[in-house]
């Protein structure tokens, strides 16, 4: 079956830094990605999406980058502040369902 | 413009209880789902209406969870006779056109606990 997973269920990182969130998938025609953000006691927030017919897409802060060759994506965020403490969720987005890995616990300390 | 709201925010039962969560989604938007994230696990799929019609149901569990969007509204999940297993958090979202992968949006979930 077709699966999206995340590689580390919590990562730590110090307040300015850059963090990493990675994601892999396993099925080799998914076309459309996207990274959600949920705060405590709050829904899943869109953060950024990428389509496979590009490589690397940018935001305010947040960079996506796919590669399709090992079917993994990731999450940049610059500059890291304690706002972006939160769970962060990959998603396959399909015409009808978004199929979620199972999320990295951002930690952001002073 | 309101987001997609839900209610209540937390309900606790007994096992054997019966109850119902409701959702509004944003006005105008034909596609609206449920999905719930039980004990820290990924977010799972439910089902997905498209206006009043269940376009997809796979995702439901069993037969004691049922779906309705009467109207092409607010849509409720009710859940019947409630079980241990079905604690979590259950979320709903919807999206503008039907046939697209518009963004979903999503409302800020129901906590069940069933004791």
């Amino acid at each position: 079956g077709e699966s999206v997973g995340l590689h580390l269920p919590t990562l730590s990182v110090q307040e300015g830094d850059n963090s990493i969130i990675n994601c892999a998938y396993s099925n080799s025609a998914s076309d459309y990605f996207i990274w959600y953000k949920q705060e405590s006691g709050k829904g899943p927030q869109f953060i950024i999406d990428i389509r496979s017919n590009m490589d690397k897409r940018q935001g305010q802060r947040v960079t996506v980058l796919l590669n399709k060759t090992v079917k993994h994506l990731s999450l940049q965020i610059a500059a890291t502040q304690p706002g972006d403490s939160a769970v962060y969720f990959c998603a396959e987005n399909k015409v009808d369902k978004l199929i979620f890995g199972t999320g990295t616990r951002l930690q952001v300390f002073p | 413009e309101a987001g997609v709201t839900q209610f209540p925010s937390h309900s606790v039962i007994e096992k054997g209880q019966t109850v119902t969560l409701r959702c509004d989604p944003i006005s105008g938007h034909d596609n609206l789902y449920w999905y719930r994230r039980v004990m820290g696990k990924e977010i799972k799929f439910l089902l997905h209406f498209v206006k009043e019609s269940k376009q997809d149901e796979s995702g439901m569990p069993n037969n004691r969870f049922l779906a309705e969007r009467t109207g092409g509204t607010y849509s409720t999940l009710k859940v019947q006779p409630a079980e241990l297993e079905d604690s979590g958090v259950y979320f709903c979202a919807s999206s503008p056109r039907m046939g697209s992968t518009d963004t979903q949006y999503f409302g800020p979930g129901t906590r069940l606990t069933v004791l």
